[in-house]
């Protein structure tokens, strides 16, 4: 059975670093793209960016470039999503997807819920 | 980018009506666009995708058709549980993008 299962909530003061995981299995980790997408409080979805953990290509929407980093290490199946330094509008549900030129994002995980506030 | 231009952005409908939701890309996405369903408090779950393929699992009241740049999803006789919102997404390319989402509610 595929599955994405991601890290718990959290909450951090602007300014802060953070890293949340998503871990995959029941698949080969290494031959499907892993996406993050955001869903701010009450809002619709964005696409955050994209992984290829096979050889590390990483792809970027512009509105996320620089603002955050994508990462993974295929020896865990594990895929990271980290800020620098957050701010209260990073306040918001991330969620990790498996994507394939086939089927789109056909596997989600079950969302991490990060909350910014001093 | 590709833009998505999803409407209405809010539905209410009676059990058992037949409910249509369109997408427009602002350019060829060929086949590449996935409908999904999402509940409050819950991820996204994929219904449709390629534009017109049943996910596994998902009731036959759902469909997809379209291709280029217009795209239309139904569902043939809503029911209770099928209060959510909806999303199209377009994967023509890897800057995936979503339409703005519809919120289908029961009258």
């Amino acid at each position: 059975e595929v599955q994405l299962v991601q890290s718990g909530a959290e909450v951090k003061k602007p300014g802060e670093s953070l890293k949340i995981s998503c871990k995959g299995s029941g698949y080969s980790f290494t031959s499907y793209w892993i996406g993050w997408v955001r869903q701010m409080p009450g809002k619709g979805l964005e696409w955050m960016g994209i992984i290829y953990p096979g050889d590390s290509d990483t792809r970027y929407s512009p509105s996320f470039q620089g603002q955050v980093t994508i990462s993974a290490d295929k020896s865990i199946s594990t895929a990271y999503l980290q800020w620098s330094s957050l701010k209260a509008s990073d306040t918001a549900m991330y969620y990790c997807v498996r994507h394939s030129r086939d089927y789109g994002n056909d596997y989600w995980g079950q969302g991490t819920l990060v909350t910014v506030s001093s | 980018d590709i833009q998505m231009t999803q409407s209405p952005s809010s539905l209410s409908a009676s059990v058992g009506d037949r409910v249509t939701i369109t997408c427009q890309a602002s350019q060829d996405i060929s086949n590449y666009l996935n409908w999904y369903q999402q509940k409050p408090g819950k991820a996204p779950k994929l219904l449709i995708y390629d534009a017109s393929n049943l996910e596994t699992g998902v009731p036959s009241r759902f469909s997809g058709s379209g291709s280029g740049t217009d795209f239309t999803f139904t569902i043939s006789s809503l029911q209770p549980e099928d209060i959510a919102t909806y999303y199209c997404q377009q994967y023509d390319n890897l800057l995936i993008t979503f339409g703005q989402g519809t919120r289908l509610e029961i009258k």
